[in-house]
C-alpha cells in the first residue's frame, strides 16, 4: 500500500545544533504538509508546500518539497528546547484527497 | 482546542464494553477525521467524513463505527470487536481547501 516513511525515527541533538528530518513517499503526492506534536499534545499544522522543488522558511525552519514530489525535508537551524516534539509529514497521493501521515521523527534537544 | 472539542480527555473501558468518543467543531469545516495514535507511532486513519450523512472507512476501521448527523459533530464508537483499543484518539477537521488539518486535544482510551 501507499506509505510515507520518515527518517530518522529519533534524533537527539545538543541545543544549538541543526536538525533535519526526511520524508519519503512511495507515490507522488499532490502536496506535502508538516505538523508538530509536542509531548502529550496533539499535532499542530506548520506549513503546506504544493509546487515541485518549493522551499519555504519559517524563522529557523526550512521546508523543501522534492522535484519529483515524492519526498520532503524539514531543517531546523540552531535548535532550541522549544523545538522538542515529533514532526510529521503528510500528503495525499496524486488524484486523491486522503492524507497519509508519515511515521514521524521524534526530536529531543539537550540543554 | 482551536474550535474542536474532544471529550472526555481520559476514558477507561472494561473489556466487552462499547464506548463513544465525542468530537464537536465550530470551525464550519466540511471534512472530519478520526485518527488513532499508538505510543511512539504515527497516525492511522480510522474513519472520515466529507459531508453530513456520509462517511468512509479509513485504513483501520474494523471494530469502530461513526455517524455524521450534524456538520458540527462526528462521534466515534469503539466497539467490543476492537481487540486492542488502548490508544490516543485524535479528531481532526479540514476545510474545503485542505490547507492543513486542525486537531482536537485528543482522548486517551485505556482498557482495564
Amino acid at each position: 500500500g501507499q506509505q510515507v516513511m520518515q527518517i530518522p525515527q529519533y534524533q537527539h541533538v545538543q541545543e544549538g545544533e541543526d536538525f533535519t528530518t526526511y520524508c519519503n513517499s512511495s507515490t507522488t503526492l499532490s502536496n506535502i504538509q508538516w505538523y508538530k506534536q509536542r509531548p502529550g499534545g496533539h499535532p499542530v499544522f506548520l506549513i503546506q508546500l504544493v509546487k515541485s522543488g518549493e522551499v519555504k522558511k519559517q524563522k529557523r525552519l526550512t521546508f523543501q518539497f522534492g522535484e519529483a514530489k515524492k519526498n520532503s525535508s524539514l531543517h531546523i537551524t540552531a535548535t532550541q528546547t522549544t523545538d522538542v516534539g515529533t514532526y510529521f509529514c503528510a500528503g495525499p497521493p496524486s488524484g486523491t484527497y486522503k492524507y497519509i501521515f508519515g511515521t514521524g521523527t521524534r526530536l529531543k534537544v539537550l540543554a | 482546542d482551536g474550535g474542536i472539542t474532544q471529550s472526555p480527555k481520559y476514558l477507561f473501558r472494561k473489556e466487552g464494553q462499547n464506548v463513544t468518543l465525542s468530537c464537536e467543531q465550530n470551525l464550519n469545516h466540511d471534512a472530519m477525521y478520526w485518527y488513532r495514535q499508538d505510543p511512539g507511532q504515527g497516525l492511522r486513519l480510522i474513519y472520515y467524513s466529507q459531508i453530513v450523512n456520509d462517511f468512509q472507512k479509513g485504513d483501520i476501521a474494523e471494530g469502530y463505527s461513526v455517524s455524521r448527523e450534524k456538520k458540527e459533530s462526528f462521534p466515534l464508537t469503539v466497539t467490543s470487536a476492537q481487540k486492542n483499543p488502548t490508544a490516543f484518539y485524535l479528531c481532526a477537521t479540514g476545510d474545503r481547501y485542505n490547507y492543513g488539518y486542525t486537531f482536537g486535544s485528543g482522548t486517551r482510551l485505556t482498557v482495564v
